[in-house]
């Protein structure tokens, strides 16, 4: 069965730090993977995706792919309050049709 | 551009009661999906559609079921509502092909007592 697991939460750090998520999965048939924010009571809201190995930054956030270890991770840096939510990492199968989620991280940072 | 929109927001049902959860979209997109998510779990897939008249079924079909006459629509019917369906249902929509990005809906909060 192909799975998305990430790390074990919940996850706190003090407002400024970088906050670090992480994911890895199972399907090396999955191409594309997409980082979601949700806040509680709120439904899933797309932050970042990445095709390709390395870094993509997009402002505060840098998501980063290694498909030879099969691993995905978020970087948020300068962490605020208004970061505090669970983060869903997300693999898109390789039929392209759809998206496996992992549990999510419930990511607080406290001020 | 509204995207996704779901209806209702809130609904309680009693045990063998049915309902449709209300689904569109004005993005045009092909993909829809229906999800559903328990309290501290992730994201099931219930059914999902390629585009209309086209749907399949996810990990959790078992007492939904699913039509798409239209690109805009896409209902979930819930038959005989049984205490396991209390739950929150999202429903997504995304283009067919790249860059593969998956929008939501706000949800529907659904409690079957």
């Amino acid at each position: 069965q192909k799975e998305v697991e990430q790390n074990s939460g919940p996850l706190s750090v003090p407002e400024g730090a970088i906050a670090s998520l992480n994911c890895t999965y199972s399907d090396r048939g999955s191409q594309s993977f997409f980082w979601y924010r949700q806040y509680s009571g709120k439904s899933p809201e797309l932050i970042m995706f990445i095709y390709s190995n390395g870094d993509k930054e997009d402002g505060r956030f840098t998501a980063q792919l290694n498909k030879a270890s099969q691993y995905v991770s978020l970087l948020i840096r300068d962490s605020q309050p208004s970061d505090s939510a669970t983060y869903l990492c997300a693999g898109l199968g390789g039929s392209n049709y759809k998206l496996t989620f992992g549990k999510g991280t419930l990511l607080t940072v406290n001020p | 551009n509204a995207g996704v929109t779901q209806t209702p927001k809130f609904r309680i049902l009693k045990i063998g009661q049915s309902m449709t959860l209300q689904c569109a979209q004005d993005m045009n997109h092909n993909y829809m999906y229906w999800y559903r998510q328990d309290p501290g779990m992730g994201l099931k897939l219930i059914y999902y559609s390629v585009g209309a008249g086209i749907t399949d079924k996810g990990e959790v079909p078992n007492g939904y079921n699913v039509s798409r006459s239209t690109t805009e629509d896409f209902p979930l019917r819930l038959e005989l509502a049984a205490p396991s369906q209390t739950s929150v249902y999202f429903c997504a929509s995304r283009t067919s092909g790249a860059p593969y990005e998956q929008y939501f809906g706000p949800g529907t909060r659904l409690t079957v007592t």
